[in-house]
C-alpha cells in the first residue's frame, strides 16, 4: 500500500549547525504534507506546510523543499538549537483531508552541545 | 489559552477491562481525532468525528469505541476486545476535515497524550 517513510531514524548534529530530515512519499494523489514536532512524553506541534502548487516554503529557521518528481520532502533546520531536540514527523494527505492523513514514522533529531 | 486537554496522563489496566480516555477542547473545532503511537511507528489513525453525534472508523478501530455527544469531547474506549492495547494515545482536533489553503482546516491540535499500560 501507499506510505510515508523517513530515510533515517536518528539524526544527531552539532548545536549551531543546519540540519535536514528527509522523507519520502509514495502516494502520487498527495497534495499537501506537514511537518510535525513531538518532543519527548509530549504531543505533535505542527511547524510548517505546504501544497503540491509550491516547491519551497520558509518559516521561522525552518524551511521545507518538496520535490515532487521524486517524491521527496525535506525540513531544513538552520543553525539548530537544543530545543530542537526532537521526533520530526512528515504527514501527507490527497486532497487535503485532515481524516487522510498518513504520518511518517519520525526521525529523531538530536542536538548535540 | 485555548488547547486539546487529555487525562489521565498515565493509566494501567488489568486485562480483561474496559477503560476510558478523556479528550477536551476548547478551541470550537468541528473534527476530532484518535490517534494511537507506537514505539518507532507513525500515528495510526483509531477514529475521527467531524461533527457532534457522528463518527467514522479509523485505519485500526477494531477493540475501540468513541461518542461525541458534545463539540468540546470526544472520548476513547478501549475495550477488552483490543488484543493490544499498551500504546500511547494521542486525541487532536482540527477546524475541519477538507483542505483549504495553507495552515487551515488540515492543521492538527494534539493534546499531550495519554499512555496506556495493561499489566
Amino acid at each position: 500500500g501507499e506510505s510515508v517513510g523517513l530515510h533515517l531514524p536518528t539524526l544527531s548534529v552539532q548545536e549551531g549547525d543546519n540540519s535536514i530530515i528527509n522523507c519520502a512519499y509514495s502516494n502520487s494523489a498527495s497534495d499537501y504534507f506537514i511537518w510535525y514536532k513531538q518532543e519527548s512524553g509530549k504531543g505533535p506541534q505542527f511547524i510548517i506546510d505546504i501544497r503540491s502548487n509550491m516547491d519551497k516554503r520558509q518559516g521561522q529557521r525552518v524551511t521545507v523543499l518538496l520535490n515532487k518528481t521524486v517524491k521527496h520532502l525535506s525540513l531544513q533546520i538552520a543553525a539548530t538549537q537544543p530545543g530542537d531536540s526532537a521526533v520530526y514527523f512528515c504527514a501527507e494527505t490527497p486532497g487535503g483531508g485532515a481524516d487522510g492523513l498518513t504520518f511518517g514514522k519520525g526521525t529523531h533529531l538530536i542536538i548535540q552541545p | 489559552d485555548g488547547g486539546i486537554t487529555q487525562s489521565p496522563k498515565y493509566l494501567f489496566r488489568k486485562e480483561g477491562q474496559n477503560v476510558t480516555l478523556s479528550c477536551e477542547q476548547n478551541l470550537n473545532h468541528d473534527a476530532m481525532y484518535w490517534y494511537r503511537q507506537d514505539p518507532g511507528q507513525g500515528l495510526r489513525l483509531i477514529y475521527y468525528s467531524q461533527i457532534v453525534n457522528d463518527f467514522q472508523k479509523g485505519d485500526i478501530a477494531e477493540g475501540y469505541s468513541v461518542s461525541r455527544e458534545k463539540k468540546e469531547s470526544f472520548p476513547l474506549t478501549v475495550t477488552s476486545a483490543q488484543k493490544n492495547p499498551t500504546a500511547f494515545y494521542l486525541c487532536a482536533s482540527s477546524r475541519g476535515l477538507a483542505g483549504v489553503g495553507l495552515g487551515g482546516a488540515n492543521v492538527l491540535t494534539f493534546g499531550a497524550g495519554s499512555r496506556l499500560t495493561v499489566l
